[in-house]
């Protein structure tokens, strides 16, 4: 069965900090990966989702996922944080279009200005 | 934009009562979802619905629960007899096509089991 593993809980930065939150799937066969983000009050919505092609993916708001298969992980990047960026991520992993995004526990940013 | 609607946004049963979560898909949406989250824990599928059937559930999804699509808008989750382990939040997505994996979510109703 497929797990995805969110290393970090709870993230705190200062604006203008770099992000990096990992990202870990188990499961031998293709896989296709995905980052959501909650805001505050909202529903979850999709950062960016890698498929096939150039493992560096880049997604909305300035984010990027680098996906390493032989590390089995989908790190999610972004240079520099703002206030804004506060919020719930989720990466997500399905391993056949069309089956169902299994995903981790989610990882808190805190970004304080 | 559409949207996917779900309601209540918040609910209060007492352990037994059966409750019945409701969702409007984005209109021309073919694939439908619901998955959960208890506090501090991950975000957890429960059951896919496509053409009128379910197309995958997991173990979660147990005897308690059913969908239906009773109309052309509105895809329901019902819990028959609530344990205090279904306090969660509970996110209805929808897909027009699984090709290419993005899921719009709910806002999500939280379910309070007493």
């Amino acid at each position: 069965a497929q797990s995805v593993s969110q290393h970090n809980h709870h993230v705190i930065l200062s604006e203008a900090a770099s992000l990096e939150l990992g990202c870990n799937y188990s499961y031998g066969g293709t896989v296709n990966l995905f980052w959501y983000v909650q805001y505050p009050g909202q529903h979850l919505q999709l950062l960016l989702k890698y498929f096939s092609g150039d493992p560096l993916v880049k997604g909305i708001k300035g984010f990027e996922a680098e996906f390493i298969k032989s590390k089995f992980s989908f790190n999610l990047r972004k240079p520099s944080v703002q206030w804004s960026d506060t919020a719930e991520y989720f990466c997500a992993v399905n391993a056949l279009a069309g089956t169902a995004l299994i995903f981790g526990k989610g990882t808190t940013l805190s970004v304080s200005s | 934009e559409p949207e996917v609607t779900q309601t209540p946004s918040h609910q209060v049963t007492q352990m037994g009562q059966e409750v019945i979560l409701r969702c409007v898909p984005i209109s021309n949406h073919l694939y439908f979802y619901w998955y959960r989250q208890i506090l501090g824990q991950k975000v957890e599928f429960l059951v896919s619905f496509y053409n009128n059937e379910i197309s995958e559930k997991s173990e979660i999804f147990d005897d308690q629960f059913s969908v239906e699509r009773p109309d052309g808008s509105n895809f329901t989750l019902k819990i028959r007899s609530t344990k205090l382990e279904d306090s969660a939040m509970y996110f209805c997505a929808s897909t027009r096509t699984v090709n290419t994996g993005e899921l719009f979510f709910g806002e999500g109703s939280r379910l309070t089991v007493l």
